[in-house]
Order: C-alpha cells, then sequence, then structure tokens
C-alpha cells in the first residue's frame, strides 16, 4: 500500500520565482496536513483539509503562500514569490478524520531558495 | 500560546543502554500527546496517550502520561543502532484536536 506521496523530493529555485508542491494522501484517508520543518523553528502545522476543505490556515506564514485540495486524491501548496527564508523542508501528511492524531508523513520536500 | 518542552535535546548511549525521553507541556483544553521518530526523513507515528497512568508498549518502547504534573516519558529498553533518531513529541487541544504543536525533540544517537 503506498503511503503519501510528495513531489519534487528536492527543488531548488531563486528568489521570486513561483514554487509548487505537490501531495496525494493515502487512499481513503480524509484528513490532509502541511508542515514545515527547519532548524530554527521545528515542526510547524501550515494548513489542513478536512474532506478536501481548509479548516485552518493560520499557521500559513504570509500571503505568498496557499494551499488548495481539488480532490481527495491531490493537494498542492505554493508560494509565490519565494524568499530564502522560505528554505526548509516541507512535510504532507494524512490521516482519517475520525482519528486525525494519527498521522502519516511523507517523505518531504527539500525546498532551498537562493 | 501552547508549549511543548522536550529533554533532553541529545542522548548518546551504547547498544543495550536503557533511555527514557522526557516530554512536558502547556496547552489549554489538553486532548492528546503523541510520541513521533523521525529518521533521516518524515516521522513515524509511535504513541498517543489520552490518559494519565496507562502505559502503553510496542516492543522495546514505551509511554506514559502524566496529566497532573503535565508530563509524558518515553522508554527505550535495550537500545540497538536502528533506534538513532530524533523523538518527537506533540500535543493536540480539545477545541483543535488535528493541530498538533511539536517539541523541539530529542536526539538520540546509539552507539554500537
Amino acid at each position: 500500500d503506498a503511503g503519501v506521496i510528495q513531489s519534487p523530493r528536492h527543488e531548488v529555485t531563486e528568489m521570486g520565482q513561483e514554487v509548487t508542491l505537490r501531495c496525494k494522501p493515502i487512499s481513503g484517508h480524509n484528513s490532509l496536513f502541511w508542515y514545515r520543518q527547519t532548524m530554527m523553528r521545528g515542526l510547524e502545522l501550515l494548513i489542513y483539509f478536512n474532506n478536501n476543505v481548509p479548516i485552518d490556515d493560520s499557521g500559513m506564514p504570509e500571503d505568498r503562500f496557499s494551499a488548495k485540495m481539488p480532490n481527495a486524491s491531490f493537494s498542492t501548496l505554493k508560494i509565490q514569490p519565494s524568499e530564502p527564508r522560505d528554505s526548509a523542508v516541507y512535510f504532507c501528511a494524512s490521516s482519517f478524520r475520525q482519528v486525525q492524531e494519527t498521522q502519516y508523513f511523507g517523505p518531504g520536500t527539500r525546498l532551498l531558495v537562493l | 500560546e501552547d508549549k511543548v518542552v522536550q529533554s533532553p535535546l541529545s542522548l548518546v548511549v551504547h547498544e543495550g543502554d536503557t533511555v527514557t525521553l522526557n516530554c512536558s507541556y502547556e496547552v489549554t483544553n489538553f486532548r492528546s500527546l503523541l510520541w513521533y521518530k523521525q529518521e533521516k526523513k518524515a516521522p513515524t507515528f509511535l504513541f498517543m496517550l489520552t490518559s494519565s497512568g496507562i502505559e502503553k508498549k510496542s516492543g522495546r518502547l514505551s509511554s506514559i502520561l502524566d496529566k497532573k504534573e503535565l508530563f509524558s516519558i518515553l522508554n527505550i529498553t535495550a537500545t540497538q543502532t536502528g533506534d538513532s533518531a530524533v523523538y518527537l513529541c506533540a500535543v493536540t487541544r480539545e477545541t483543535s484536536g488535528s493541530r498538533l504543536t511539536f517539541g523541539e525533540g530529542t536526539q538520540l544517537t546509539v552507539n554500537p
């Protein structure tokens, strides 16, 4: 059974460019989470969805960040324009809504903004 | 603001040793505490604790929660080099059950 799939696994871009990160949750899971991990701030929740609807986006750092979930099997996190301080590992996780704490993480996208 | 503090931040032991990792928290309307293991990739779920005094066990790993003193411990007995990882503690609230607030983590290194 495939786990959470993220792409790309690594992304290097220049400041000002648009970055799109993609996530496919585990089939049947109806909650999806986007996290960011840095040395300075640790692992932080950015936004999460239940049944494709954004529930809590209070962790989204600023308007440059946006996330969508057009269907149950796909989500994107977009940064436009990107800045060097956005460099981090971005994780997507999914869970069953009934047990949302038990989240299954994808392998992450390592983003470097030059 | 919710607060999760883990100690120690790093720990180096020899194979076969027993280790205890600590997690203390301050959170309004506490719901659950979770332990995750992160090797050089994504965090993987270990335990979820909601009730005080009930030990959860999986192989050589066990964990217990004290809701009065607001802390949890994660024990690993007979450590192996494969236990080397960052161990993350997280808490959730009743009012926002899906939002995990993570601690900094404990970096455990098990040497042969």
